[in-house]
């Protein structure tokens, strides 16, 4: 069965630094991996996804995640974090054999201060 | 274009009470997805719709039903609601049910039952 996993139930950043947020996943084929932010009482918003190629992916709001297969991961980045990037993020996986089902990880909440 | 709508936004039912969830997407896609919203669970799949006319469980179907009233609407129905049916939910849309597509989210519902 496929999964993700999101280690870190929170990340902290000072306003301006880099940020990452991490996801690692497990899928029998072939991974889809997709990346989407909630705002507080708010849907999901996709940010980005992974199909096949380059594996550097660029998203929405400057956001940006590396694909590493050898790894299985799929970290979340931006280099510069802003206060209004303060959300839950949840990464999520796809593979062709369970094609109508997205598995999301238990996301992160990135906090980010001044 | 309002993507895609839920009704209502917030409810409170007695234990044993019966509700419908209601969910429309105007972006002519084809398949429609229901999801639970946990503390610390991310989100579940409860049932989908892959195209109209067809329904399917997801992860966590029990004590739920579906129907697929037309392309443009995908209702979710708790016959004998339970404390544990406490929840946010959120329904979601795509194109197709390809494993490159993205899902489109409501603003989701605030269900306690108490």
């Amino acid at each position: 069965a496929q999964s993700v996993a999101q280690p870190e139930d929170q990340v902290n950043v000072a306003e301006g630094n880099p940020l990452t947020v991490k996801c690692t996943y497990s899928v029998s084929g072939n991974p889809y991996l997709f990346w989407y932010v909630q705002y507080p009482n708010r849907g999901l918003q996709f940010l980005l996804k992974y199909i096949t190629g380059d594996n550097l992916v660029k998203g929405s709001y400057g956001f940006e995640a590396e694909f590493n297969k050898s790894q299985t991961s799929f970290h979340l980045k931006k280099p510069s974090a802003l206060v209004s990037d303060s959300a839950l993020y949840f990464c999520a996986v796809r593979d062709l054999r369970t094609a109508s089902k997205l598995t999301f990880g238990t996301g992160t909440r990135l906090q980010v201060t001044l | 274009n309002a993507g895609v709508t839920q009704t209502p936004k917030f409810q409170v039912l007695k234990t044993g009470q019966s509700m419908t969830l209601q969910c429309a997407q105007d972006m002519n896609h084809n398949s429609m997805y229901w999801y639970r919203q946990d503390p610390g669970m991310g989100l579940r799949l409860i049932y989908y719709s892959a195209s109209e006319g067809t329904t399917d469980k997801g992860e966590v179907p029990n004590g739920y039903n579906v129907s697929r009233l037309n392309k443009r609407e995908f209702s979710l129905r708790l016959e004998s609601a339970a404390p544990s049916q406490t929840s946010v939910y959120f329904c979601a849309s795509t194109g197709t049910s390809g494993v490159t597509d993205t899902q489109y989210f409501g603003p989701g519902t605030r269900l306690t039952v108490l």
